[in-house]
């Protein structure tokens, strides 16, 4: 299985709402991302967590809580967001072993803030 | 910031013909990544190509390394409409203050194939 899954694919959602966003993998990958794309923008990178232990926090908003329960699912929770939170939110995971090697990618949540 | 940057921004080409986006990068690297994303999805990983390699190859697609003007290119041959997406470079290195890698993406070539 060289899948990582995301849900929902789609999510609106107000800006006094709290969601989440979840991610999965069974590749036994320990390194566990999040990006956030905008239109016609590259991913830019938020989270990063390596061995369930969160490695990297790119001065993401506190409104943005990222969560890895075990080391197969990724979440990320999110309340009081802003409309300009509005993004495809990408999750990816690596195998944590010599070195950086490829990304495997989910399709994203599409997340529309109102 | 080891931020890559894509030229061209846009590519529109004939089908068969061969497609080269260029990608340079600021910062020393272990690797540089090419990806390819469809429309609003994904990103799928195409190729890797590490700081001590020069050019490789997979299938139809050819990456080149200079470390010395730290750029890459990416060669598709044969284009196909199928091809048509939006191909990122992405540098890896260690994270400032972290034992961890990140990839930095480049802002990105959208190639149109026309059948």
């Amino acid at each position: 299985d060289t899948e990582v899954t995301q849900t929902p694919k789609h999510l609106v959602m107000g800006m006094t709402n709290k969601k989440s966003l979840k991610c999965e993998q069974h590749m036994g990958h320990r390194a566990m991302y999040w990006y956030k794309q905008k239109a016609k923008k590259p991913p830019e990178l938020m989270f990063v967590y390596s061995y369930e232990k969160l490695s990297i926090n790119e001065s993401v908003p506190s409104r943005f809580s990222p969560e890895c329960p075990n080391s197969s699912l990724l979440n990320l929770h999110l309340h009081a967001l802003q409309p300009e939170d509005s993004a495809l939110y990408l999750c990816a995971s690596r195998y944590e072993g010599q070195g950086p090697g490829e990304q495997y990618f989910g399709p994203g949540t599409r997340l529309t803030v109102t | 910031s080891q931020q890559g940057e894509e030229d061209p921004q846009a590519l529109s080409i004939q089908e068969g013909e061969n497609a080269t986006m260029n990608c340079s990068y600021k910062t020393s690297i272990n690797n540089l990544q090419w990806y390819r994303q469809n429309s609003g999805r994904g990103l799928v990983h195409l190729i890797l190509i590490r700081s001590n390699e020069r050019e490789k190859h997979s299938g139809r697609l050819r990456v080149t390394l200079d470390t010395s003007k730290k750029s890459s290119s990416l060669l598709i041959t044969a284009s196909r409409a199928a091809d048509t997406a939006s191909y990122f470079c992405a540098t890896a290195g260690k994270h400032s203050g972290a034992g961890s890698y990140q990839l930095t993406f480049g802002k990105g070539t959208k190639l149109s194939v026309i059948p």
